[in-house]
């Protein structure tokens, strides 16, 4: 199975309110990714996990807050997001660890926020 | 902040003919990645290319890096309308986090 998979595929939110995005593979993958993406635009990176472990957080503001309750979920909790947040939020995962390696995207959650 | 800048930014050609889309980027790599894009969806990983290695080859596709320049190119032969996407260089420093490239648009008309 090498698909990552993510949850909903669509979402609108308003400035108040609280959700979250999903994130699953079962690649056995160590590694797992949030990216944001914009209209025409390249992704983002915006957090990486590694080993369940938080290792790199892109300055990104805390009003999204990543979590990693297993090797093989990923959640993003949005809270008080702006409408400039509105974009395409992308979940990818690799092997991890040292080496080269690919990573597999998810399709993709299409955040609005009103 | 973008590593990598591709160009052409836009590309539209007939079906069979060859697309080639260049990327430059500006510090030290470990590997280049080249990504496809349809349309508002999910990227699908094409090619990795390692910092040793100068030319890799994939069904239709065909990468070069040229580390001395800071470049890499992909070549598609034998264009379809189903490539018709965005096509991402994205660089890894080695520790498997990417900074993509702008994109190169890409349309294959029948």
């Amino acid at each position: 199975d090498t698909e990552v998979t993510q949850t909903p595929k669509h979402l609108v939110m308003g400035m108040t309110n609280k959700k979250s995005l999903k994130c699953e593979q079962h690649m056995g993958h160590r590694a797992m990714y949030w990216y944001k993406q914009k209209a025409k635009k390249p992704p983002e990176l915006m957090f990486v996990y590694s080993y369940e472990k938080l290792s790199i957080n892109e300055s990104v503001p805390s009003r999204f807050s990543p979590e990693c309750p297993n090797s093989s979920l990923l959640n993003l909790h949005l809270h008080a997001l702006q409408p400039e947040d509105s974009a395409l939020y992308l979940c990818a995962s690799s092997q991890g660890g040292q080496g080269s390696y690919e990573q597999y995207f998810g399709p993709g959650t299409r955040l609005t926020v009103t | 902040s973008q590593q990598g800048e591709e160009d052409p930014q836009a590309l539209s050609i007939q079906e069979g003919e060859n697309a080639t889309m260049n990327c430059s980027y500006k510090t030290s790599i470990n590997n280049l990645q080249w990504y496809r894009q349809n349309s508002g969806r999910g990227l699908v990983h094409l090619i990795l290319i390692r910092s040793n290695e100068r030319e890799k080859h994939s069904g239709r596709l065909r990468v070069t890096l040229d580390t001395s320049k800071k470049s890499s190119s992909l070549l598609i032969t034998a264009s379809r309308a189903a490539d018709t996407a965005s096509y991402f260089c994205a660089t890894d420093p080695g520790y498997s986090t990417l900074t993509f490239g702008k994109g190169t648009m890409l349309l294959v008309s029948p």
